[in-house]
Order: structure tokens, then sequence, then C-alpha cells
């Protein structure tokens, strides 16, 4: 079945550093794609999206490609904040046919910014 | 527009008892699916309902259940409590024809 394998956490760094954080997956058809980010204590935000191969999701200064030759859908940010601090979910929509719509999610990786 | 809202946000029962829990989708989402967060399993999909019609089925036993009403709410039912049933249940809507989904804030349920 579909699968999501993201690096483990947590991930710490200093304001203003560069962010990747990785995540692969396994499908069998052409999902799309997702970054969800929790905040304690609350339900998931939809980050962004990729639809196909070489779309790129930006928002809020966090941009990742999706790479079919890879299968990668790493997340990026040039220069992060103390609030950027949350766990962040990489997920893929599995098109079971007629419409239905299943997330299978990553992990999470908890990611702590220090000032 | 309004979000997601799911009620109650925390819940507390005892082993053996059953619970029922509700979502509210946006204004004009017609689908509405259930996740079960947990820190060993992380998290994982129970069911989508469309129409009133469950569409799809996580890998759950009977125990959980759910419905969806005429105006898009749904409700998830969980029998017979076990401890391992404690989690954070998240509802999210989507609008027909598109892949992101929209989620609640989630019940907290413990089962003591």
């Amino acid at each position: 079945g579909d699968s999501v394998t993201q690096m483990e956490g947590p991930v710490t760094l200093s304001e203003e550093a560069f962010l990747t954080i990785n995540c692969t997956y396994t499908a069998t058809g052409y999902p799309s794609l997702f970054w969800y980010v929790q905040y304690p204590g609350e339900g998931l935000q939809l980050l962004l999206k990729a639809t196909k191969a070489d779309d790129k999701g930006s928002n809020k200064g966090f941009e990742a490609t999706y790479r079919k030759e890879t299968t990668s859908f790493h997340l990026e940010k040039g220069s992060v904040q103390v609030s950027d601090s949350a766990v962040y979910f990489c997920a893929l929509s599995d098109n079971g046919g007629m419409g239905r719509r299943a997330l299978t999610f990553g992990s999470g990786t908890r990611l702590q910014v220090q000032p | 527009k309004a979000g997601v809202t799911q009620t109650p946000r925390y819940l507390i029962k005892t082993r053996g008892q059953q619970v029922t829990l509700s979502c509210s989708p946006i204004s004009g989402h017609r689908s509405v699916s259930w996740y079960q967060q947990t820190p060993g399993q992380g998290l994982q999909f129970l069911f989508e309902y469309f129409s009133e019609t469950q569409r799809n089925k996580g890998n759950f036993p009977g125990r959980f259940s759910g419905r969806q009403f005429s105006n898009s709410r749904s409700e998830m039912n969980v029998s017979t409590l076990e401890l391992g049933d404690s989690a954070l249940y998240l509802c999210a809507s989507t609008v027909q024809g598109r892949d992101e989904q929209y989620f609640g804030p989630g019940t907290r349920l413990t089962v003591t």
C-alpha cells in the first residue's frame, strides 16, 4: 500500500537558519502531495500542496517540489522563525477511485526554533 | 467562512462505554473524513462520508462507525471503548473534486 517516510525529529534550529525536512513516498498511482503543520493543542493546518510531477507548492515562505523521479517532496524554508516551531506532516492523497479520498501521513517531524 | 468544528473538544470515558463525536464541515464541503491520532500509530484514516454514504474505510474494527446527515454534518461512534482508543480524533472536510482536506481542532478522548 501507499506509505510516506519522513526524517526523524526533533529538528532544532536557530532563528533565521535554513530548514529542510525530507519526505519520500511510495504510491501505486499519481497521488497529490501535501504538507500539514500542527501546533500544540490544535488540529492540522494545510501548509502547501502539489498535484503533479514538478509542481512546486509554496506558502508563508515554505516550499516543496513534487519530484516523481526520486519520489520525494522535501519541505524547505530559507529563514525560520520561532513561530515556525511545530510538528510537520508530509501526506499523500490516495485517490481510490470513484472520488474517494484518504490521506496517508508520515510520522511527523517536530521542529524547534530557538531565538 | 467558518472552519471545521468538532464537539466536544475533550472527553473522558470509562472502558466498556460508548462515545459519539460530532463534526460540522466547512459550508459547501460535502465530504467528511475522520482520522485517529496517537503517539504510537500516528495519524490513521478511519472513514470518509459523502452524500450520507460511507465511501471509503480504513483498517479499524467494527466498533468504530460513523454516519453523515443531509446537511453534511457527521458523527462517529466508538462502542465498547478500550484503553487503546485514547486518542485525538480529527475530522476533515473537502470540496467535491478537490484533494486537500481541511481539519478541525479535534476531540481528545481519554479512556480510563
